[in-house]
């Protein structure tokens, strides 16, 4: 069974500050590491997908990074908005044989940003 | 651009009905897949489908079936409902490496999701 740890499992942040959480993942036939941001009430949707060791993505305020040797990768939202308030998941692609089309989720990080 | 569409968006059924749910993707991705939340529960892969054919299946009875038809679109049933069947089910569809022979990095686009209410 694949385990693909999120933490913290929640947030509470003022607005402005920044904030970062972890994504622990098997580093066994790895194929790729996605980040989904899902905010109540609308569909999850695609941040970052991430392949290679050491990858860094930006997308705005937040960034991600990927440490495929050591199975993790951080998500980091610097200046946090209300409007960040969200669940942030992150979820394994395993490379071929039975893995094709599936991602792991983790249960997700529900961060939320007071103004 | 169209996005992923699912229908219902709510529906509340009895103990031992069957419910059938449908997922129209984006124009282009034939890759679909199904995963099912539930309280506490992280979201859990149900099947996903490329080019009418099942690729994977997660840990779920048999009584969770589906299928795509030539246009991509899908659907996915589930018989003999039970309470532990209510649960927001999400469709999501991707490329899935169209360009690579159906691999690659599949990044999804979800729909809305239907909920299931089982009473």
């Amino acid at each position: 069974i694949l385990n693909v740890e999120q933490s913290p499992q929640s947030l509470h942040v003022q607005e402005g500050d920044s904030t970062n959480f972890t994504c622990s993942f098997p580093s066994s036939n790895f194929y790729a590491l996605h980040w989904y941001r899902w905010e109540t009430a609308k569909s999850p949707e695609a941040l970052f997908v991430m392949t290679l060791n050491g990858d860094e993505k930006k997308k705005g305020r937040i960034s991600a990074t990927l440490n495929t040797k050591e199975g993790y990768s951080y998500l980091y939202i610097k200046g946090s908005q209300p409007e960040d308030s969200a669940t942030y998941l992150c979820a394994l692609q395993n490379a071929g044989g039975t893995s094709y089309g599936k991602l792991t989720f983790g249960q997700g990080t529900i961060l939320t940003v007071h103004p | 651009k169209a996005g992923v569409t699912q229908t219902p968006r709510y529906l509340i059924k009895t103990r031992g009905q069957q419910v059938t749910l449908s997922c129209s993707p984006i124009s282009g991705h034939r890759s679909v897949s199904w995963y099912q939340q539930t309280p506490g529960q992280g979201l859990q892969f149900l099947f996903e489908y490329f080019s009418e054919t099942q690729r994977n299946k997660g840990n779920f009875p048999g009584r969770f079936s589906g299928r795509q038809f030539s246009n991509s679109r899908s659907e996915m049933n589930v018989s003999t409902l039970e309470l532990g069947d209510s649960a927001l089910y999400l469709c999501a569809s991707s490329l899935a490496g169209a360009d690579f022979g159906g691999f690659g990095a599949n990044v999804l686009t979800f729909g809305a999701g239907s909920r299931l209410t089982v009473l």
